[in-house]
């Protein structure tokens, strides 16, 4: 069954330094998101992109934010200069033609700042 | 700002009990998904409901969205062990984008 991967699944990093967590949507998969989660707490929605563009950004997804979809396959999350609250699990996700209806989730890039 | 409250938060039964989780709402949403998801890993796609008072089942899950698609309800016939986990609903506030809004989730444990 296709599914979401996502890359590293784990990253130790300095604050102040740049992340870049990688993913491969769902290969014929038109809508891609990220989505965090602090630990203990909701899933929250950070941003989606469509036709290599933002459709929708979250309060959350600030300028240290960025994404970009570099090739036909990879869906990338870049934080720029990260921050303890940066901390989180990271997770990637994509949808078909019917965007809103079913989305499929990655396995997780679980992020530690420190 | 769409809220989706989820209750109970925790849940203890013992195994073949019945149980029903609530994800409520005052908001419509156009499509309303459960997830479930294990510790350390992703949410995994249980269902989906689209049409307002749609009963979707799977297996010894029933999923229903309530007819003014504010509230759906998933309800679990003779719970096992292996049912054990923690239960998302998700709501999709537009057709137009892929939005999900998360409830805080349901902490199920069936004990043998």
């Amino acid at each position: 069954e296709p599914e979401v991967t996502q890359t590293p699944s784990h990253q130790v990093t300095q604050m102040g330094q740049e992340v870049i967590l990688r993913c491969v949507p769902i290969s014929n998969h038109l809508y891609f998101y990220w989505y965090r989660q602090i630990l203990g707490q909701k899933v929250e929605f950070l941003v989606s992109f469509y036709n290599n563009e933002i459709s929708e950004k979250s309060e959350i997804f600030d300028d240290q934010f960025s994404v970009e979809r570099p090739d036909g396959s990879n869906f990338t999350l870049k934080i720029r200069s990260t921050k303890l609250e940066d901390s989180a699990m990271y997770f990637c996700a994509s949808s078909g033609r019917d965007r809103g209806h079913t989305i499929y989730f990655g396995e997780g890039s679980w992020l530690t700042v420190v | 700002t769409q809220l989706l409250e989820q209750s109970p938060q925790f849940l203890s039964i013992q195994e073949g009990e019945n149980l029903t989780v609530y994800c409520n709402s005052s908001s419509v949403f156009s499509s309303l998904q459960w997830y479930r998801q294990e510790p350390g890993e992703g949410p995994v796609l249980l269902v989906t409901v689209v049409t307002g008072g749609e009963v979707k089942k799977l297996k010894r899950l029933t999923f229903q969205f309530g007819d003014a698609r504010k509230d759906s309800s998933l309800h679990i016939t003779a719970a096992q062990p292996g049912d054990t986990g923690l239960y998302l609903c998700a709501g999709a506030p537009s057709s137009n984008t892929g939005k999900l809004i998360f409830g805080q989730g349901t902490t199920l444990q069936v004990k043998p």
